[in-house]
């Protein structure tokens, strides 16, 4: 079945771009009308929707976050990636990847921690 | 926008039923049938368990259903469980694109 993993570094310095990578394996990232997602969680708090991607390149970006995310996909690596400039200490959060599927996320993965710090 | 107002923490009995809120906006919750919610258990990932308000996906107990009345979401869990415990968060698509989430409840199974 259709699985991802994120991956990534887990510390960043302050003002530092972050790089994070979804793996999609069990399934090809072309087929199936899907898009891809990236969404964050703070310590302890709720989820945030980052973006998403189509694997024709066709970007949406949440409002709050449009000018410091890029999102971008690679179809020959099956793979979808997430750049973020700028970090500061309230970008700390566990970073997950996501399957969209119709009008919900169906399918995600285990998440990756990513910590803010000098 | 401003993210859906849930509940903080409910707490059940086994066997009983449970109601989660989830609050929205004219421009959200009641503006699109595109509420879903989401149970995540510590240290887990979110797993979807209901989408477009009512949809139950593949696999998920029909011990879970949904509903919507104006700008509020609701999740039931029926029969309650104590593998139940964990947080359910709701989601909504708003105006403008994007996708909004509740704070979460923690559900606590007595």
């Amino acid at each position: 079945q259709v699985q991802l993993q994120e991956s990534g570094p887990g510390l960043v310095e302050p003002s530092q771009t972050l790089s994070l990578t979804c793996t999609v394996s069990g399934g090809n990232i072309i087929y199936g009308g899907y898009y891809w997602s990236w969404l964050r969680q703070h310590p302890g708090k709720g989820l945030e929707w980052i973006g998403y991607i189509f694997h024709t390149g066709n970007v949406y970006y949440n409002p709050s976050l449009k000018n410091l995310v890029t999102i971008s996909v690679d179809t020959s690596e099956n793979q979808f990636s997430l750049n973020l400039i700028s970090l500061t200490a309230a970008d700390t959060a566990v970073y997950y990847c996501a399957r969209v599927s119709g009008n919900a996320f169906d399918l995600w993965g285990p998440g990756t921690v990513v910590t803010v710090s000098s | 926008q401003s993210a859906l107002t849930q509940p903080a923490s409910v707490s059940g009995s086994p066997g009983q039923s449970i109601t989660f809120s989830c609050t929205g906006a004219n421009s959200d919750v009641g503006h699109y049938n595109l509420v879903s919610w989401y149970q995540q258990h510590p240290g887990r990932a979110p797993k979807l368990i209901i989408s477009d308000v009512t949809k139950r996906p593949s696999g998920v107990s029909n011990r879970f259903s949904g509903s919507k009345s104006g700008n509020t979401a609701s999740l039931t869990i029926s029969g309650l469980q104590a593998e139940d415990e964990a947080d359910y968060y709701c989601c909504s698509y708003a105006i403008g694109g994007t996708w909004l989430f509740g704070g979460g409840t923690k559900l606590t199974v007595l």
